[in-house]
């Protein structure tokens, strides 16, 4: 079982709708929960993080976090052709530095 | 600088040979990462830094592999004897750990180099 795990997508979203990113993780020790942005071809960027359970906004963005299931979702409001990327999701675990991440899900918004 | 630099962006070795890719982190960030990206792949980690020790090396691969940080700043990356299967874009990140906020402290990555062993 990988530590991090994702469907690699493709996910495919009408323009305005939500989008529904889910990353479950194997760790209980697992402490913080971050979501990246990857365009093709460039460098991870950091959209959010959240360590607490329940959910936390950030404009169009939610992360969401339930540590007795052990996932942690990304959901995308108003969904943008620009949102169109694979977004990765990382763990790291209590005590530890490095981050662990998934294997990336990639989301496409239709126009 | 702005962000982490990463240098060369690109470059094709010819297997065997040995290559060396820089990392330039965002200036006061004490902790340092290399991953590596293989195409259509996660982020697989190598090692970290903190300051100009390495506490986790766990994810270097084989012992072709290894790097080091001087002055608590630049990281290199060495790669020994290359070889086809160590074609992949090389990621470095930096991030500003600070004690008893493990938890919220992010990965700022540069723009890769992008390594091709033929």
């Amino acid at each position: 079982q990988k530590e991090v795990e994702q469907n690699s997508g493709p996910l495919s979203v009408p323009e305005g709708a939500i989008a529904s990113l889910n990353c479950t993780y194997s760790d209980r020790g697992s402490q913080s929960f971050f979501w990246y942005r990857q365009y093709s071809g460039k460098s991870p960027e950091l959209i959010m993080f959240i360590y607490s359970n329940g959910d936390k906004e950030d404009g169009r963005f939610t992360a969401q976090l339930n540590k007795a299931s052990q996932y942690v979702s990304l959901l995308i409001r108003d969904s943008q052709p620009s949102d169109s990327a694979t977004y990765l999701c990382a763990v790291r675990r209590e005590g530890a530095q490095k981050l662990v991440f998934g294997q990336g899900t990639r989301l496409t918004i239709n126009p | 600088g702005a962000g982490v630099s990463q240098s060369p962006s690109n470059k094709v070795t010819e297997k065997g040979k040995d290559v060396e890719l820089r990392c330039d982190p965002i200036s006061g960030h004490t902790a340092l990462y290399w991953y590596r990206q293989s195409l259509g792949q996660g982020l697989e980690f190598l090692i970290y830094f903190q300051g100009n020790s390495a506490p986790d090396k766990s994810g270097l691969p084989s012992d072709r592999f290894s790097a080091e940080r001087t002055g608590g700043s630049v990281s290199t990356l060495t790669i020994q004897r290359t070889q086809q299967e160590d074609s992949a874009v090389y990621l470095c990140a930096s991030s500003l750990l600070r004690p008893g906020e493990w938890d919220n402290s992010p990965l700022h990555f540069g723009n890769g180099t992008r390594l091709t062993v033929t």
